[in-house]
């Protein structure tokens, strides 16, 4: 069974330009978490899907940082524009259900010069 | 909103000894915790999840604890190894979402 798969794994931008990220969750799962992960930190929820819907996206940082999960499957993450302080970990995590085992991604770390 | 602790924030151990990681949560209204393992530069890998109706789940030399009522979860190693090295995170799933502690990371010294 293939896992969530996230590309790129690496990206290093200028700041104030923007950056994409994209997850393929595993086939079936109903919920789908992105998570932005700081050095020697734990992950840090940046929004939540069921399905299509973003059930939870408060610290979705809104002025820059936008995502869609069209058709409930496939999600893009996007940062427009990027600052230094974006640099991170971008995880995306999927499971069958908000109360079921997740499965994460390699991450996306992304370097802001 | 639930916060998630996690000590000792590092620890190092000869190979073969014995270890327990701590984590505590401060919503016992939770669904499930689970414990992940997470190496340098790579996503989290899940390693058990315990429901909240759960005291226990064993996987290999791994055992992780559940005290719903008091907030704690233990995450027993035994007879450590060396490939045991990495940060391993606890995180709860509550009604709204899954929330991680900031990990222990875990050194075995050959």
């Amino acid at each position: 069974e293939a896992g969530v798969v996230q590309s790129p794994r690496y990206k290093i931008i200028e700041k104030k330009q923007p950056v994409a990220f994209w997850c393929n969750p595993i086939s079936g799962h109903n919920t789908l978490y992105w998570y932005l992960q700081n050095l020697g930190q734990g992950p840090e929820l940046l929004i939540r899907y069921e399905n299509e819907e973003a059930v939870d996206d408060s610290q979705l940082p809104k002025d820059r940082f936008s995502a869609e999960r069209l058709k409930g499957v496939d999600s893009t993450l996007k940062i427009q524009p990027a600052e230094l302080g974006d640099s991170a970990v971008y995880l995306c995590a999927s499971s069958l259900d908000g109360a079921g085992r997740a499965f994460f991604g390699q991450g996306t770390r992304l370097t802001v010069v | 909103k639930q916060e998630v602790t996690q000590i000792p924030a590092a620890l190092s151990v000869p190979e073969g000894e014995n270890l327990v990681l701590n984590c505590s949560f401060t919503d016992s209204a939770i669904y499930n915790l689970q414990w992940f393992r997470q190496d340098p530069g790579k996503g989290l890998t899940s390693l058990l999840l315990i429901q909240s109706s759960q005291r226990e789940q064993t996987s290999g030399r791994l055992n992780a604890s559940l005290d719903k009522s008091s907030g704690r979860s233990t995450l027993y190693i035994a007879a450590s190894q060396p490939g045991d090295s990495a940060t391993y995170l606890c995180a709860v799933t509550g009604a709204n979402n899954l929330f991680f502690g900031t990990g222990t990371r875990l050194t075995v010294i050959p």
